[in-house]
């Protein structure tokens, strides 16, 4: 069956970087495009963009553009989110999510990385 | 940017009873909407995508409708386990979420 197993909890400092990992299992890597959503604690889901699994091409929403990087390794089918010059505010649940079943929608999802910055 | 408006924002209903949750999109996203689930500590699950089509696993009781800019989801016969947020989403124009309702069972 699909699983997208994301890496475990990090703890950084402000103005550190961080890597959240992505490994897809049980489908075809490349056909299907993976998206990031954010989840400040507390708060609603905020869709940070997408990486086309084909071409590696990413595409960021207002707001994630800059430090925010999203990549692929296809040799492991495996999705990354890197943020650097970590902020307080950038504290959130960070969740992969792709559509494999249903058209566009995203039926499949990571367990989320909980990422936490303080000092 | 399109803005999606969820209400109420916190609902309380009792077992058994309808629950009617609403989606209201700034200008129309045709039926390119979905709905989700979030339980405390747990992943968003795909309900309805395109409006008006149950993701598959999905119990009968929940359906959506509309199209444009409004948007229902309704829960036929609350169960314990409805309780949890619920999101809409379009993917009309990028992604947007609403702000979520809360559905409380009394």
């Amino acid at each position: 069956q699909v699983q997208l197993v994301q890496s475990g909890s990090e703890l950084k400092k402000p103005g550190a970087s961080v890597i959240v990992s992505c490994k897809a299992s049980g489908y075809t890597f490349n056909k299907y495009d993976m998206n990031w959503v954010r989840q400040a604690p507390g708060q609603g889901l905020e869709w940070m963009g997408w990486i086309n699994a084909k071409t590696g091409n990413p595409t960021y929403v207002q707001g994630f553009r800059g430090r925010f990087v999203f990549s692929l390794d296809t040799s492991v089918s495996t999705a990354y989110l890197q943020i650097s010059s970590l902020k307080a505010e950038d504290t959130a649940v960070y969740y992969c999510a792709t559509h494999i079943g249903v058209p566009q929608d995203f039926d499949s999802w990571g367990q989320g990385t909980l990422v936490t910055v303080s000092s | 940017e399109i803005v999606l408006t969820q209400s109420p924002a916190t609902l309380s209903l009792s077992l058994g009873e309808r629950a009617t949750l609403s989606c209201r999109a700034s200008q129309s996203v045709g039926s390119y909407l979905a709905w989700f689930q979030q339980k405390p500590g747990q992943t968003p699950r795909l309900l309805i995508y395109d409006a008006s089509n149950r993701a598959p696993g999905i119990p009968a009781r929940f359906s959506g409708s509309g199209s444009g800019t409004d948007f229902t989801l309704s829960i036929s016969s609350l169960e314990p386990e409805d309780s949890a947020v619920y999101y809409c989403q379009q993917r009309l124009n990028w992604r947007t979420f609403g702000q979520g309702t809360k559905l409380e069972i009394k």
